[in-house]
C-alpha cells in the first residue's frame, strides 16, 4: 500500500461512530484553512474550508471548528463510513492571492466495519 | 470538474538521468504548484508559479527546476536524478487565493 500513511498519528473508529481529527496550525496571520482527504494511491482532495472570521462551518457529514485563540482546527465526521478511511491533512493558506499552503503532517483514519 | 493530470503514475529512473514530470490543468488556473510527499514529512513545496513564465522557489527547490511556457502546463525537471529524490510528486493548481486542486501524483523511484 501507499507509504504516505506510515509514521502518522492514527485514529481508529467503529463504522457509524463520529470521528474527530485535530490539527494545530502555526501562523496566527493565516486567514483561510482547508481540510484535505488523501486516499491510498490518490492525490489530496478538498473536503471543506473555513475563513478566519468564522469559528464553525458545516458540510455534508463534516464540520470544521476553528479556535484562533489556541490556533487549533478540528474536523468532525459524522457517522463514519469505511469510505472515510484515508489520511486527513489540514492546511493553512498564506501568501495573499497566491494562496500558498502550509500542510500539517496528517492523521490516518481507519474505520472498522 | 477541475482536472489536474500528471504524465505518469509510476516512474523508475537511474541516478544521473534527467527527469521530466509534466502536469496539465484544464481550468485556466493562474497558480500551479509542485510538491513532494514523504513519510513523516508531509507535503513540501518545491516550486510554484503564478503566471506563465513566472516561477518562485518553495521550501525545497534544490536539485529541481521548473518550466511554465503555457498557462495550463507546469513541468518539474530533475537535472540529474539522485536516490534521495525518490518520492511521491504531486502537482496542484488554484485560482487566486483559492483552494488547490491536486493531481493523482507520480511515484518516482531513482535507482
Amino acid at each position: 500500500g501507499e507509504s504516505v500513511g506510515l509514521h502518522l498519528p492514527t485514529l481508529s473508529v467503529q463504522e457509524g461512530d463520529n470521528s474527530i481529527i485535530n490539527c494545530a496550525y502555526s501562523n496566527s496571520a493565516s486567514d483561510y484553512f482547508i481540510w484535505y482527504k488523501q486516499e491510498s494511491g490518490k492525490g489530496p482532495q478538498f473536503i471543506i474550508d473555513i475563513r478566519s472570521n468564522m469559528d464553525k462551518r458545516q458540510g455534508q457529514r463534516v464540520t470544521v471548528l476553528l479556535n484562533k485563540t489556541v490556533k487549533h482546527l478540528s474536523l468532525q465526521i459524522a457517522a463514519t463510513q469505511p469510505g472515510d478511511s484515508a489520511v486527513y491533512f489540514c492546511a493553512e493558506v498564506y501568501g495573499g492571492s497566491q494562496g500558498n499552503l502550509i500542510f500539517g503532517k496528517g492523521t490516518k483514519l481507519s474505520v472498522k466495519p | 470538474d477541475v482536472k489536474v493530470t500528471q504524465s505518469s503514475r509510476y516512474l523508475v529512473k537511474r541516478t544521473g538521468e534527467k527527469v521530466f514530470l509534466e502536469c496539465v490543468q484544464d481550468m485556466d488556473h493562474e497558480n500551479m504548484f509542485w510538491y513532494r510527499q514523504d513519510p513523516g514529512l508531509g507535503l513540501r513545496l518545491i516550486y510554484f508559479s503564478y503566471d506563465v513564465k513566472m516561477k518562485e522557489k518553495g521550501d525545497i527547490p534544490e536539485g529541481y527546476s521548473v518550466s511554465r511556457e503555457k498557462k495550463e502546463r507546469f513541468s518539474l525537471i530533475l537535472e540529474s536524478a539522485s536516490t534521495n529524490q525518490t518520492s511521491m510528486y504531486l502537482c496542484a493548481s488554484s485560482l487566486w487565493g483559492g483552494e488547490q486542486f491536486f493531481g493523482p501524483g507520480t511515484r518516482l523511484t531513482v535507482l
